[in-house]
């Protein structure tokens, strides 16, 4: 699996859009990128998943370029309640099993 | 819809107690089934996943064990607990063969290992 490497920790305010970018320079062609979010004593939550250029849910908005080696996790006019640990992951596109590997994730804090 | 369980929420034990530790999942068949643990203010770790009844995979080396004795049913144990168990477990589960990487996390139980 394509290791990834993001920002151990961003700060915003509230209103802002947020965007959280992950490198991923060994990502494999069959290789699909993830995004998840983390409350404290949660479990993950998925955001949103892409292949390649952009998806868009009514959440986030992820943006990967041709290259594929980097994507970046776009949260639009973020509020209070959006402080929370987000991960990036890659995944085997040919996996039946599913398997994720979290990595250290991204402690975003939003202040008021 | 789908739900899944975890108990206990909370546990607090001695060093060298056994564990045991459930999850079940209802409104779905045949998941794919993870346990993971995440220490204090550490990233999340996969331990253990199942892809069906009896089939488990560990991810780390160590001495703790997963069993999948039913379909829906998963379970952490351990003969002998070490204070570095301590942490937070997670348990999820997946659609069996989707092409989204989704994963639905439990509750969780917060172990103290004392």
């Amino acid at each position: 699996l394509a290791k990834t490497t993001q920002p151990i920790s961003m700060d915003s305010y509230e209103g802002q859009e947020v965007n959280i970018t992950c490198s991923h320079n060994n990502i494999a062609t069959n290789d699909y990128i993830t995004w998840y979010q983390q409350f404290p004593s949660q479990g993950p939550r998925f955001i949103i998943q892409g292949y390649k250029t952009k998806v868009t849910n009514e959440v986030a908005s992820l943006f990967i370029p041709a290259d594929r080696k980097s994507s970046t996790l776009s949260l639009p006019r973020v509020s209070l309640s959006d402080t929370a640990v987000y991960y990036c992951l890659v995944v085997q596109g040919s996996s039946n099993t599913g398997k994720l590997i979290f990595g250290q994730g991204t402690t975003l804090q939003v202040k008021p | 819809s789908q739900t899944i369980h975890q108990w206990p929420a909370t546990l607090v034990q001695p060093v060298g107690s056994p564990l045991s530790l459930e999850c079940t999942v209802e409104g779905t068949s045949n998941p794919n089934l993870y346990w993971y643990r995440q220490a204090a203010g550490r990233g999340l770790q996969l331990l253990f996943y199942s892809v069906g009844i009896g089939q488990i995979s560990s991810e780390v080396p160590q001495n703790l064990s997963a069993s999948r004795p039913q379909d829906r049913q998963f379970i952490l144990s351990s003969k002998k607990l070490l204070l570095s168990d301590s942490g937070f477990y997670l348990c999820a589960w997946s659609v069996s063969g989707s092409p989204i990487y989704e994963q639905y996390f439990g509750p969780g139980t917060r172990l103290t290992v004392t």
